[in-house]
């Protein structure tokens, strides 16, 4: 699997921010696409998830209500949308596929885009 | 939220060194931690999964240890292409949460 996101984007406080992330490669449903992201010098931060195949999707209570993450199958492309931006949002972010071993319950973050880099600033 | 912690925060070894570094949970994982390198402006690459699975392709110099909630990555014979910033990650409960990074220098 191939995963690769649109490109840099500058927002001012207060706006929104679509990024996008097209897979290629196998089944888009057959995936669930996560986002995680990373300010400059920072651990990365899980933002949320979206099961392809049915939609689903699940997001973490520091973002609830900030956060929409999103799937077009026609188009093989995740989009993950933050509202209400702030400084504290600028960061790189970037989508990633779960593998899940149903044996041993093991999931781990394998196939990564390259990243987008989001700066909001007034 | 599971917080984790690691240490160093950075370390200095030579080419050819072992390398140890730990990981501690907030609470109880069994063995649903990962390990990740990352090097500048790259996404994380995954080493280690389920505490000490290696992860196809990487180098067997690699491995990981722990239960519970104390865990180690370790790296022998340390090579030039090893100096990376590397987290821990949990996956045993939501949100995942990563630790704040150890970054290797050579």
């Amino acid at each position: 699997v191939q995963l690769v996101q649109s490109g840099a984007e500058v927002k001012k406080p207060g706006a929104s921010v679509k990024v996008s992330c097209k897979a290629f490669g196998n089944s888009f449903t057959d995936n669930s696409f996560h986002w995680v992201r990373q300010a400059p010098g920072q651990r990365p931060e899980w933002m949320g998830w979206i099961n392809a195949g049915n939609g689903n999707t699940k997001y973490p209570h520091t973002l609830q209500g900030r956060i929409n993450i999103t799937r077009d199958s026609s188009a093989s492309t995740a989009y993950m949308e933050l509202s209400s931006l702030r400084s504290e949002d600028s960061a790189v972010y970037y989508c990633t596929t779960l593998v899940y071993d149903i044996l041993t319950g093991y999931k781990y973050f394998d196939y990564w885009g390259q990243g987008t880099l989001v700066t909001v600033s007034s | 939220d599971i917080q984790m912690s690691q240490s160093p925060s950075s370390l200095s070894a030579s080419v050819g060194d072992r390398v140890t570094i730990t990981c501690r949970a907030s609470q109880t994982i069994g063995d649903h931690l990962n390990w990740y390198q990352q090097k500048p402006g790259k996404a994380p690459k995954v080493l280690i999964y389920g505490a000490s699975g290696l992860q196809g392709g990487v180098p067997s110099r690699f491995s990981g240890s722990g239960s519970g909630t104390d865990f180690a990555l370790t790296i022998t014979s340390l090579q030039p292409g090893d100096s990376a910033t590397y987290y821990c990650q949990q996956s045993h409960s939501t949100p995942v949460t990563f630790g704040g990074g150890t970054k290797v220098e050579i």
